[in-house]
């Protein structure tokens, strides 16, 4: 089975702070997601990531950045956190084929006050 | 601009009925098209794909129809079961973007005993 962990479930942070989630998977994916999912807007793609060292952004990449430096692991960053980065963030990994299915892990659940 | 959309944001069936989850999309060049489904405090896990070269794909209760000529997937449950309430996200793909997902905005389903 697939594992995708993410490091915290609920984490609360005050606006300014540097945020990091982490996130690992242990099938030895090439691919790597991050996505947030706000009601009535779905799953939105931050970042993702091919292989280590390499990243691209998604379709709302503006306040983040991210960080691949082991093929297991998958960091996203919130240089400094704002009220409006209130979310349920979600990481993904997948195998490189055409066709390969997105595996999550259960989510981060981020409130900034 | 939502590329992927699914405009019912919840469906209740009663027990044993059809369930039908519906998406749009407005993007030609998806080749891909995937259904995820959601529990609350969970990641979304994978339930059914179709390849545009198909209009329909089976799997146990679960069968996913594809009208290219209308942009429009539908998934339909047969018979919906209790566990099935959820919430829906239909996602779609091009072939040649490394499994990037364009995600809707998700369904949330009830199924009423």
């Amino acid at each position: 089975d697939v594992k995708v962990t993410q490091s915290s479930r609920y984490l609360v942070k005050r606006t300014g702070e540097k945020v990091f989630l982490e996130c690992v998977q242990d099938m030895d994916h090439e691919n790597m997601f991050w996505y947030r999912q706000d009601p009535g807007l779905g799953l939105r793609l931050i970042y993702f990531s091919y292989d280590v060292k390499m990243k691209e952004k998604g379709d709302i990449p503006e306040g983040y950045s991210v960080s691949r430096e082991k093929k297991e692991r998958f960091s996203l960053i919130l240089e400094s956190a704002s009220t409006n980065q209130t979310s349920m963030y979600l990481c993904a990994s997948r195998a490189g084929g055409a066709t390969d299915t997105q595996y999550f892990g259960p989510g981060t659940r981020l409130t900034v006050l | 601009d939502q590329q992927v959309k699914q405009n019912s944001p919840s469906l209740s069936v009663q027990e044993g009925r059809i369930s039908i989850l519906n998406c749009d999309y407005t993007n030609s060049m998806f080749d891909y098209f995937l259904w995820y489904k959601k529990y609350p405090a969970e990641g979304p896990t994978f339930l059914i794909s179709i390849s545009s070269i198909k209009d329909k794909n089976e799997d146990g209760r679960f069968t996913v129809f594809l009208n290219k000529s209308a942009k429009h997937l539908s998934l339909h449950i047969v018979p919906s079961q209790p566990g099935d309430s959820a919430v829906y996200f239909c996602a779609a793909s091009f072939n040649n973007q490394g499994g990037k997902l364009i995600f809707g905005q998700g369904t949330e389903l009830s199924v009423k005993p």
